[in-house]
């Protein structure tokens, strides 16, 4: 089975603080994305990222910043975090092989500004 | 761009009964459709998804439809059960996958 696994299930941290969000998959996935999730909007895409060191931007990217060394790592970024940026976040992961690849995610992390 | 709209954003039903969620798309170039169920406490898992070049496909209790010349598709729940209380998800994607807004069912014993 596919097992994305985000480091923390709940954050709290301060408005103006530099926050990081971790994310790895153990299936060899080329491509990892970074969702976040608020009541009545869905999912929304932050990033997302088709290989090692590679970026793209989703709907939603103000205020964030990805990074992605290795390829089963994939880290989230908020340079100075803001108290609207309080959500859930998501991880996901799905291989490049063929066009219609299901995502696989992660349990989430509930991220709290003060 | 892509915009899903699903509804309802709450369903009741009856354990035993059918429930139907229903979603629209915007982007006619959109060609995979998957439905993604999340319980309490975890992410979203792919429950079935649909390709623009089938109408219906049906696995065990759970059916998804798809009209491309309409632009919805539609999860249909037979013989609901209390596990299948949940939030579900549909998604539409040509390029990059666009979720609608959720739908909270509960089964009522």
């Amino acid at each position: 089975d596919v097992k994305v696994t985000q480091s923390s299930r709940y954050l709290v941290k301060r408005t103006g603080e530099k926050v990081f969000l971790e994310c790895v998959q153990d299936m060899d996935h080329e491509n990892m994305f970074w969702y976040r999730q608020d009541p009545g909007l869905g999912l929304r895409l932050i990033y997302f990222s088709y290989d090692v060191k590679m970026k793209e931007k989703g709907d939603i990217p103000e205020g964030y910043s990805v990074s992605r060394e290795k390829k089963e790592r994939f880290s989230l970024i908020l340079e100075s975090a803001s108290t609207n940026q309080t959500s859930m976040y998501l991880c996901a992961s799905s291989s490049r092989q063929g066009l219609f690849q299901p995502q696989h995610f992660g349990d989430g992390t509930r991220l709290s500004i003060l | 761009g892509e915009n899903v709209e699903q509804h309802p954003s709450t369903l009741s039903v009856q354990e035993g009964d059918s429930a139907v969620i229903k979603c629209t798309y915007s982007d006619s170039a959109s060609n995979y459709f998957p439905w993604y169920k999340q319980e309490l406490g975890k992410g979203p898992q792919l429950i079935i998804d649909i390709r623009s070049n089938v109408g219906e496909k049906k696995d065990q209790r759970i059916a998804v439809t798809l009209n491309k010349t309409a632009k919805h598709f539609s999860l249909h729940i037979t013989e609901t059960q209390p596990e299948d209380s949940a939030v579900y998800f549909c998604a539409a994607t040509a390029q990059k996958l666009v979720f609608g807004q959720g739908t909270r069912l509960t089964i009522n014993p």
